[in-house]
């Protein structure tokens, strides 16, 4: 069964380092998003990518983030210079677009740790 | 604002038992409605959606939710519960208003146990 994957699992990075967030959607899938989920908090939705370029984002995703389809099977999530309150689970998902109504399938995530 | 409850940091059931994870949103009009479960070191994997018609709605190994329209509530319910049904459960909706734009809105999440 096709599944997102992501890389790295984990990644630790000093603050105001660039960071690059992975992700391979599923091959057939028009929509990629990234959502992050802070510890002890809610997931929170970032952006949403189609027919590349942005759809919607978030008031979190600003200036310091970017989202990039560098060939036809890479989704990626750039922080330009990581805060401490970046550190979160970062999940990237993707969904076919045939539908509105359509289903958002997840990766197991990246754990972004910034010290 | 938009939001959603999951008024239960954690449900504890004895296998063979029903289980209920309760989740209520506040979201205009009537919106899509999602549950994903979390086992360690796994994504967020689909359960199951609402979209429209009948209320009850089945989904993945054996779970279901009931559409409560009157009470905003899509509560994740199985007849019985098995040890290997322990994992996070989230419930999730999206504005059925918002058109091409599909942000999901998140609850916190209620951590299922089955006990042997």
């Amino acid at each position: 069964e096709p599944e997102v994957t992501q890389t790295p699992s984990h990644q630790v990075t000093q603050m105001g380092q660039e960071v690059i967030l992975r992700c391979v959607p599923i091959s057939n899938h028009l929509y990629f998003y990234w959502y992050r989920q802070i510890l002890g908090q809610k997931v929170e939705f970032l952006v949403s990518f189609y027919n590349n370029e942005i759809s919607e984002k978030s008031e979190i995703f600003d200036d310091q983030f970017s989202v990039e389809r560098p060939d036809g099977s890479n989704f990626t999530l750039k922080i330009r210079s990581t805060k401490l309150e970046d550190s979160a689970m970062y999940f990237c998902a993707s969904s076919d677009g045939r539908e509105v109504t359509d289903t958002q399938y997840f990766g197991p995530g990246t754990r972004l740790t910034v010290l | 604002a938009q939001s959603v409850a999951q008024p239960e940091d954690q449900v504890n059931v004895a296998e063979g038992n029903p289980l209920t994870v309760k989740c209520t949103y506040s979201v205009s009009g009537n919106p899509y409605l999602f549950w994903y479960v979390q086992y360690p070191n796994r994504g967020l994997q689909f359960l199951l959606k609402y979209i429209t018609g009948d209320n009850l709605v089945k989904g993945s190994y054996g779970f279901e939710a009931e559409f409560n329209k009157s009470q905003t509530s899509f509560h994740l319910k199985k007849p019985s519960a098995l040890v290997s049904d322990s994992a996070l459960y989230f419930c999730a909706v999206r504005d059925r208003r918002a058109g091409n734009n599909r942000k999901l809105i998140w609850g916190l999440g209620t951590s299922l146990a089955v006990n042997p």
